[in-house]
């Protein structure tokens, strides 16, 4: 199992990113992809999940609005796509698969950093 | 939301000392408990799923406890590539919350 994640992006304020996770090794549809957040020197904060079997999501409430996770099934690759970015958003985010039975987030990727500036 | 809160941020330990982190969540979570590990650079790690679990390749000194509201991660005599950040949290409901956090570092 391995989730491959997109490269670091400079961003501008105001502007939108997408950011993929490349799944490997596993049957796509039978896992949730999650999606962590993490500001530099800071603790984790989940930010939502995808089903990718029926494309069925779930937000962390605070991140609403700013968010959006879809997924292809043809290329087994779950995206998240931020908008209206400002320096909050600077971070790094992570995706994460759950365990099919549980929750738990038993595989993640590497990693993608963000980084929001004029 | 469900809070946890993992009573310390960081900790200064011995090589060889036994370490206990604690997580408490703000209601019962009913076991739904995992520990992750995370050293600078790398993604987290799981550890513990369950609240007791070990995930296959943990070095058996790690083993997780506690029920209800309160869990434990403890590590027995602590190893050098122990020294990370670990992270407790809770899949009994959305959002998925984290604890804060505690660093290990050594004296």
């Amino acid at each position: 199992v391995q989730l491959q994640q997109s490269g670091a992006e400079l961003v501008r304020p105001g502007a939108s990113v997408k950011i993929s996770c490349k799944a490997f090794g596993y049957t796509f549809t039978n896992h949730h992809i999650n999606w962590v957040k993490q500001r530099p020197g800071q603790g984790l904060d989940w930010i939502g999940y995808i089903n990718p079997y029926n494309d069925y999501t779930s937000y962390n409430q605070k991140f609403k609005g700013k968010a959006t996770l879809t997924v292809d099934k043809s290329s087994s690759t779950a995206y998240m796509e931020l908008s209206s970015l400002t320096s909050e958003d600077s971070a790094v985010y992570y995706c994460a698969r759950s365990n099919g039975n549980y929750l738990y987030f038993d595989y993640w990727g590497q990693g993608t950093t963000l980084t929001v500036s004029s | 939301d469900i809070q946890m809160t993992q009573s310390s941020s960081s900790f200064s330990v011995s090589l060889g000392d036994r370490v206990t982190i604690t997580c408490k969540a703000s209601e019962d979570i009913y076991n739904r408990l995992a520990w992750y590990q995370q050293k600078p650079g790398n993604a987290p790690r799981l550890l513990i799923s369950g609240a007791t679990s070990l995930e296959t390749g943990v070095p058996s000194r790690f083993s997780g406890s506690g029920s209800g509201k309160d869990y434990t991660l403890s590590i027995t005599s602590l190893q050098t590539e122990d020294v990370a950040t670990y992270y407790c949290q809770q899949y009994w409901s959305t959002p998925h919350t984290f604890g804060g956090g505690t660093k290990l570092e050594i004296k």
